[in-house]
């Protein structure tokens, strides 16, 4: 079976630009999760998607954003991009949330 | 929120050495995940294990969550085992909350 896929694999754009991200999940799992890991720390928690619904966020600005296609894909939108947003961006996928995440390869997004 | 933390931060080993990596935290949790990264940013799990005791050939872990800490043993390790492990917990808001990650280095 194949694992949670993410793409692009890296990006690179310049500050006040628009990203997004995209991530498939596992097949049969409905939750999505969104993590931001910069270097040399462990991952923050940026959203989790269930069923297409926004179940939780994590502490940051609005220029986050993301939602849950039908076939519980998920993209992450950055809007206005920092140079504080370079980044890995690490999808997860679980079968409901609250159980055990497999996390995809990631995307590597560095902001010039 | 949930103090998740890790130690040691470093860890350097001799190929075919033994190690403990402690992950305290600070309140109660639903689950625990250990995680191994690998040098291309992939986190790939190891355990998932809220408490008990469990094997995976040269890799074990304990969770105690009375005591709200956990446990990851490597044996006889190898240059393959090097990167850095996390821990992480989810406090029934279905977030992962990471540690700092210790940074292993087998030496052949």
């Amino acid at each position: 079976d194949a694992g949670v896929t993410q793409s692009p694999t890296h990006l690179i754009k310049t500050r006040g630009q628009h990203v997004t991200l995209r991530c498939s999940p596992i097949s049969g799992h409905k939750s999505v999760s969104w993590y931001q890991q910069v270097l040399g720390q462990g991952p923050q928690f940026i959203f989790q998607y269930y069923e297409k619904e926004e179940r939780g966020r994590g502490n940051f600005p609005d220029r986050f954003s993301a939602r849950q296609f039908p076939n519980y894909s998920s993209e992450l939108n950055v809007n206005a991009l920092l140079l504080g947003d370079s980044a890995l961006y690490l999808c997860a996928s679980s079968e409901a949330g609250g159980d055990e995440q497999f996390f995809g390869p990631g995307t590597r997004l560095t902001v010039l | 929120g949930i103090q998740v933390e890790q130690s040691p931060p470093d860890l350097i080993l001799q190929e075919g050495a033994n190690s403990t990596l402690r992950c305290n935290f600070s309140d109660s949790v639903n689950n625990l995940q250990w995680f191994h990264q690998n040098p291309w940013g992939q986190l790939i799990n190891l355990f998932y294990i809220p408490s008990g005791t469990k094997q995976n050939g040269r890799l074990s872990a304990t969770t105690v969550a009375t005591e709200r800490y956990s446990l990851l043993y490597i044996s006889s390790s190898q240059t393959t085992d090097s990167g850095v492990y996390f821990c992480a917990v989810e406090q029934y808001d279905y977030k992962l909350s990471f540690g700092a990650g210790t940074t292993v280095t087998v030496r052949a």
